[in-house]
């Protein structure tokens, strides 16, 4: 049974760049999430989604986009990059008919700003 | 001031010791409370959950939920070596169920 899988596991893009990180949740979960990591703090809620729609969002700007798709996959993209981009950045996933704060993450993506 | 705070750390000790992690949070909605352990260079996995106040052991892991001080602590019995990791409290509201806010983390290492 594959976890959730996260691609690319890096990431270098300069300032003023777009970039778009993929998410496949765990197999039979429905909902995802995405967090910020920064080096040596918790991570932070960026938004989640449910049935193709952002259900939830967390204090980052409209820079910051995702999509579900309908086999529960989902992207997130950050336009016109700034150098506080640079960070781990998490998905997670988890089943809306148990129990959503049962979260599984992926290794995340390391994106380097430069 | 962030909503929920934790023991920076890092916080060494022998193989065996008892190891006791603690955070604070200010938000008194927050309902659900997780622990996740993270390894270096990898996501964060979940190890214990609780729902309100309360004690919540699995194995070597007891979890308590004081809602009353708006603290949570998370023990570790007869650490060791391989707990060496980030542990990392994390709090939902029952309105916002997915969306955690998580501490910062406290880095322990578990020595032979």
């Amino acid at each position: 049974d594959a976890g959730v899988t996260q691609s690319p596991t890096h990431l270098i893009k300069t300032r003023g760049q777009q970039v778009t990180l993929r998410c496949s949740p765990k197999s039979g979960h429905d909902t995802v999430s995405w967090y910020q990591q920064a080096l040596g703090q918790g991570p932070q809620f960026i938004f989640q989604y449910y049935e193709e729609e952002e259900r939830q969002r967390g204090n980052f700007p409209d820079r910051f986009s995702g999509h579900q798709f309908p086999n529960y996959s989902s992207e997130l993209n950050v336009n016109a990059l700034l150098l506080g981009d640079s960070a781990l950045y998490l998905c997670a996933s988890s089943l809306a008919a148990a129990f959503k704060n049962i979260q599984y993450f992926g290794a995340g993506t390391r994106l380097s700003v430069l | 001031q962030k909503e929920v705070e934790q023991d920076p750390g890092p916080l060494s000790v022998p193989e065996g010791a008892i190891v006791s992690l603690n955070c604070t949070y200010s938000n008194s909605a927050f309902q659900y409370f997780m622990w996740y352990r993270q390894y270096s260079r990898k996501g964060p996995e979940l190890l214990m959950y609780t729902y309100s106040s309360g004690n919540k052991e699995d194995g070597r892991f007891t979890a308590q939920v004081d809602k009353s001080s708006k603290y949570i602590s998370l023990f570790i019995r007869d650490s060791q070596p391989s707990d060496s990791a980030t542990y990392l409290c994390a709090m939902s509201a029952n309105t916002n169920a997915g969306k955690s806010t998580f501490g910062d983390g406290t880095t322990l290492t578990v020595k032979p």
